[in-house]
Order: structure tokens, then sequence, then C-alpha cells
């Protein structure tokens, strides 16, 4: 079957780093994608991973390990705004995506 | 219209009603789904249409059905409610084109309660 883990809730404060991991076993993979949603709004794109390695987007780095089926998120230099849920999805053989159950990050001052 | 609208916001119905979530994209996009969402579990595809006149079932798709006429439009009908259909609806819609990252643009969802 098809599987996306990661944790259900992480606490970090602001100003420091935090990295939220994602493991997975789809059918196929034609690239990995990381959303973030805020309580009560729709999810908003945040990156995407098809290559090996590291993608930066400002504050944002996502990380990808095809071999190990694993991806990471990592956000610095935290803010409060930074309190949300974040979704790992990986598009699998058919192109759709398959999405975790979200991990939400708590941003204590 | 800018983006991607669902209606109603929330609606709350009666067990055994019929219901249709509507939902429509001004960004020309090829590919729609509808997606619910529970707590503590993930975003799960109901249906999809990867172009205008074509429809495709997701992961769970009983109880609901959809039709896409056009390009800019998507219903979700639920033809007779029952309570474990109570839940947050999202519309996506994406360019389709396969081959690259295929970015899904959200509604800001309906949530529905079924009684």
């Amino acid at each position: 079957g098809q599987n996306i883990d990661q944790p259900t809730e992480m606490t970090a404060t602001e100003g420091a780093i935090v990295q939220i991991n994602c493991t997975y076993q789809t059918s196929g993979f034609n690239g990995l994608f990381w959303y973030q949603q805020h309580a009560g709004e729709a999810p908003t794109f945040l990156s995407y991973n098809v290559l090996d390695g590291l993608e930066e987007k400002g504050r944002f780095s996502s990380f990808l390990s095809r071999s190990k089926g694993y991806s990471y998120l990592l956000l610095k230099e935290l803010q409060m705004k930074d309190s949300a849920s974040y979704l790992c999805a990986v598009q699998d053989s058919n192109y759709q995506l398959i999405w975790g159950a979200g991990t939400k990050l708590i941003i204590k001052p | 219209i800018a983006g991607i609208t669902q209606a109603p916001t929330s609606q709350i119905l009666a067990a055994g009603r019929r219901m249709t979530l509507r939902c429509t994209q001004d960004m020309r996009h090829n590919a729609m789904y509808w997606y619910r969402q529970d707590l503590g579990l993930g975003l799960r595809l109901i249906h999809y249409s990867n172009t205008a006149g074509t429809t495709g079932k997701g992961e769970v798709p009983d109880g609901y059905s959809v039709s896409r006429a056009n390009t800019d439009d998507f219903p979700l009908t639920l033809a007779s409610a029952v309570p474990s259909q109570t839940s947050v609806y999202f519309c996506a819609s994406s360019d389709g084109v396969a081959g690259g990252p295929d970015e899904q643009f959200f509604g800001p969802g309906t949530r529905l309660t079924v009684l």
C-alpha cells in the first residue's frame, strides 16, 4: 500500500530552527511537495523536490533522498506566523498526490 | 473571481438529503480535484478530472459524484448524505501537465456537517 509518515505535532521556539521529517512508500515517484496549512484555511504550496538534494527558498528549505524514501522541511528563523500544519505529499506513478496527515507546528515565544 | 472559489462556506445537512458543493476556477487549469480532510487523516482524493468532459475516481469515491461540463466548474454531489460524510471539503486545480511540478491550488473549503 501507499504510505506517508510525518510526526503529528512539533513545538519550537521563535527565532529557532526546526526540521519536519517525512518518509514515504508509494507506487512510483514523480516528485514530493510540501504545503503549509494555517488553521481553518486552505493548503498553500511551499516547495517541490524531484531530484535528490536540497532546495532552498528563503527561510524554508526542503531536502529529498529518493533511495531512502525520505524528505525534510527545514524552517529557519522561526516566526509566530509559521505556526501551522505542514503537509507532505508524493506524486505517484499516476501523477496523483498521496498526502501525509500533516505535522502541526507550534511556535512558542 | 480570482483563483478558485467554493460554495457554500459551510452547511448543516440532514441525513438522506441531496447536496451539491460548487467549485469554480478562473485560471484555465486543465485538472481539478475534490478532497476531504478529516482530523488525523491526510487529504483524501474523492474524484478528479484531468480535462473538461472526463472524470475519475479517487481513493474515497463512494457516495459522491462529479461532473465536468466545462473547464471552470467542477461540482461535487452527495446523492444521499450520511453522517460519515461530515468533513471539510477542498476543491483544487492544477495545470495538469505531467512531467513537472504540477502545483495544486486550493479553494477555501466547505465545512459540511451531516446530522
